[in-house]
């Protein structure tokens, strides 16, 4: 059961801008829970792209950026390239008034045109 | 730098019990909090419980309604994952990740996954 909402796909040609939503609510994102990011290959397991809403991982291109506001947050992925085809998934923290979880977003698939 | 690496693919019958484990080498284990998620086929990702290995402290979600338990062997460095009462929707790649703490923290090391079958 995905909390978090994410486009199901956004697709862009080599070099150009492509900007990835997720929106949450004021139980989990607009809470003041961080956000994270990973990029999962086809087959692979999930890696970790950028934490705590804007830090990039070790080794990460700096054409990844992540960003939040209010109750959610956006992954831009700037100079697409053909590596970059993968599916997307963020990932935050809910405090319902039942249970404490950790929430992920529905994914975003990003084709490289 | 830390690897985890889990035991291979397993096919269960429903209403039986399935372990995963999940063996970490090249750096601290102890100290860091260990989770279980899983993804079905095509679908995103769960979050299934964690544990701190030095503590032993676990922390779950209630919908599982008790059928997840994580232990550890800390003189192995492996994680452990047991899902017992298994049904068809239990079927999915079954994953360990390494987290700062039992809530909120990104998940920065993976395992490469174990499949999961269960066949009525």
């Amino acid at each position: 059961q995905s909390v978090l909402t994410q486009p199901p796909s956004v697709s862009g040609a080599p070099g150009q801008r492509v900007s990835i939503s997720c929106t949450g609510s004021s139980s989990n994102i607009g809470a003041g829970y961080d956000v994270h990011w990973y990029q999962q290959l086809p087959g692979t397991a999930p890696k970790l792209l950028i934490s705590g809403n804007s830090h990039r991982s070790s080794g990460v291109p700096d054409r990844f950026s992540g960003s939040k506001s209010g109750t959610s947050a956006s992954l831009v992925i700037t100079g697409l390239q053909a590596e970059d085809e993968a599916d997307y998934f963020c990932q935050s923290y809910d405090i319902s008034l039942s249970a404490r979880d950790y929430v992920f977003g529905t994914g975003t698939k990003v084709t490289v045109l | 730098q830390v690897q985890l690496v889990q035991s291979g693919p397993d096919v269960k019958k429903a209403g039986s019990s399935v372990k995963v484990a999940c063996t970490a080498s090249g750096g601290t284990f102890s100290t860091y909090v260990i989770a279980w998620l899983r993804q079905a086929p095509g679908q995103g990702l769960q979050w299934m419980g964690g544990i701190i290995p030095v503590f032993g402290t676990t922390n779950y979600p209630q919908r599982f309604h008790g059928r997840v338990t994580i232990t550890t062997d800390e003189s192995t460095s492996t994680a452990y994952m047991e899902l017992s009462s298994l049904r068809s929707e239990d079927t999915a790649m079954y994953y360990c990740a390494r987290s700062m703490s039992l809530s909120a923290d990104a998940f920065d090391i993976w395992g490469q996954g174990t499949m999961v079958t269960v066949s009525s």
